[in-house]
């Protein structure tokens, strides 16, 4: 199988623009969550949707969104970037994750915002 | 609030001996426990995994005990080779909490261990 997939692998930005972050999930998997990895906060929790629907979000502003489309691919968003979303973007996927499903990643996008 | 501790920012051991990757939690809401393995500018790959009904899960050089009256897991690699040499995540997860757990890892800060040949 296939495992997680995102695109691009690497973006640079510039401050006040908005980008796209996508990530193709295991064939299967209905979750798909997402996380920021910084050095100084490590890896944060943004959001999870199942069956295209949002279940929860980590204490991160609005500007950060997502979605998840009918083929469990998703999508975040970022609008209005700030020095300080310069981060690697790390997607997961999982079967289940309310059963002893592991979540797996991908390689993550690195977003760099100038 | 950190809810996931790795006290130890590295570790190192020489091949062939046992590496022991300590973490602790607090919230007792948390019932899944993951470890991962992280090389930079990549994904966390999954290592193992341990539900908090067991107190010992085992996957080939890898395994894992859980002291829940402690609040503590822990990873052992035995032996140890050098391409064990990465950064370590303990993760955790309260599957049954509903709500603001769905789809939730709390990660701990990661633990470095290097593996000397």
């Amino acid at each position: 199988k296939a495992g997680v997939t995102q695109t691009p692998r690497y973006l640079i930005k510039t401050r006040g623009q908005q980008v796209t972050l996508s990530c193709s999930p295991i064939s299967g998997h209905r979750s798909v969550s997402w996380y920021q990895q910084t050095p100084g906060q490590g890896l944060q929790f943004l959001f999870e949707y199942f069956s295209e629907t949002q279940r929860n979000k980590g204490n991160f502003p609005g500007r950060f969104s997502g979605r998840q489309f009918s083929n469990s691919r998703s999508e975040m968003n970022v609008s209005t970037l700030e020095l300080g979303d310069s981060a690697l973007y790390l997607c997961a996927s999982s079967l289940d994750p309310t059963s002893e499903y592991a979540q797996y990643f991908g390689p993550g996008t690195r977003l760099t915002v100038l | 609030d950190q809810q996931v501790k790795q006290n130890s920012p590295s570790l190192s051991v020489q091949e062939g001996r046992i590496s022991i990757l300590n973490c602790d939690y607090t919230n007792s809401m948390f019932d899944y426990f993951l470890w991962y393995k992280k090389y930079p500018a990549e994904g966390p790959t999954f290592l193992i995994s341990i539900s908090s009904i067991k107190d010992k899960n085992e996957d080939g050089r890898f395994t894992v005990f859980l002291n829940k009256s402690a609040k503590h897991l822990s990873l052992h690699i035995v032996p140890s080779q050098p391409g064990d040499s990465a950064v370590y995540f303990c993760a955790a997860s309260a599957r049954y909490a509903g709500g603001t757990s769905y789809g939730k890892l709390t990660f701990g800060q990661g633990t470095i261990l290097t593996v000397h040949p």
